[in-house]
């Protein structure tokens, strides 16, 4: 039951270009997603969030679009730096009903120097 | 910045033993979870709490899993009698209001 899905496993760039990682999910329901980092042996740290009332949020050099018909969100970096070199996971959440949140699968970046 | 925080950040068990993983939430968080990740794969969700109780669990969180708020400030996830395949990073996390949630570091459960 994957409801939240990142089909590119890993992703590779060059310093100081765009970097941009995707996300679909399949279920209507969702009205908040999420993007988190995660480093090996860390925790999840949150980078930004957009609700569906909206279809774009910037935060410095990240930015998430959201496309909610075509159930597709993205996450945008640039100019990308190696020490955003990490796991990225994108998240929805479904506030009505339930509290969790469904992770996506995530997608390894590696900005290359 | 306040933090959630685990202990330990490592334990090894062995099979059939009982554990007990603890978490301190940001303070004035409502909500808390508890998520897995074995190695390789995605983050997994196990268990929701709010209110003193569960709000909602997922099909890995079976009679072996419980977890209790046992003063104000711990949260803990006890597996009754660990398997191998309970051997993953546990990670907790709190909320407040706003659906963003704040993780742990996690423990790395190793089961033998």
């Amino acid at each position: 039951d994957q409801q939240v899905k990142q089909n590119s496993p890993s992703l590779s760039v060059q310093e100081g270009r765009i970097s941009i990682l995707n996300c679909d999910y399949t279920n209507s329901m969702f009205d908040y997603f999420l993007w988190y980092k995660k480093y090996p042996a860390e925790g999840p740290t949150f980078l930004i969030s957009i609700s569906s009332i909206k279809d774009k949020n910037e935060d410095g050099r990240f930015t998430v679009f959201l496309n909610k018909s075509a159930k597709h969100l993205s996450l945008h970096i640039v100019p990308s730096q190696p020490g955003d070199s990490a796991v990225y996971f994108c998240a929805a959440y479904a506030p009505s009903g339930t509290y969790k949140y469904i992770f996506g699968t995530g997608t390894r970046l590696k900005v290359l120097a | 910045e306040p933090e959630v925080t685990q202990t330990p950040s490592h334990q090894v068990t062995q099979m059939g033993q009982e554990v007990i993983l603890r978490c301190v939430p940001i303070s004035n968080h409502l909500y808390f979870y508890w998520y897995r990740q074995i190695l390789g794969q995605k983050v997994e969700f196990l268990v929701s709490f709010y209110n003193n109780e569960i709000s909602e669990k997922s099909e890995i969180f079976d009679d072996q899993f419980s977890v209790e708020r046992p003063d104000g400030s711990n949260f803990t996830l006890k597996i009754r009698s660990t398997k191998l395949e309970d051997s993953a990073m546990y990670f907790c996390a709190s909320g407040d209001q706003s659906p963003r949630a704040f993780f742990g570091q996690g423990t790395r459960l190793t089961v033998v």
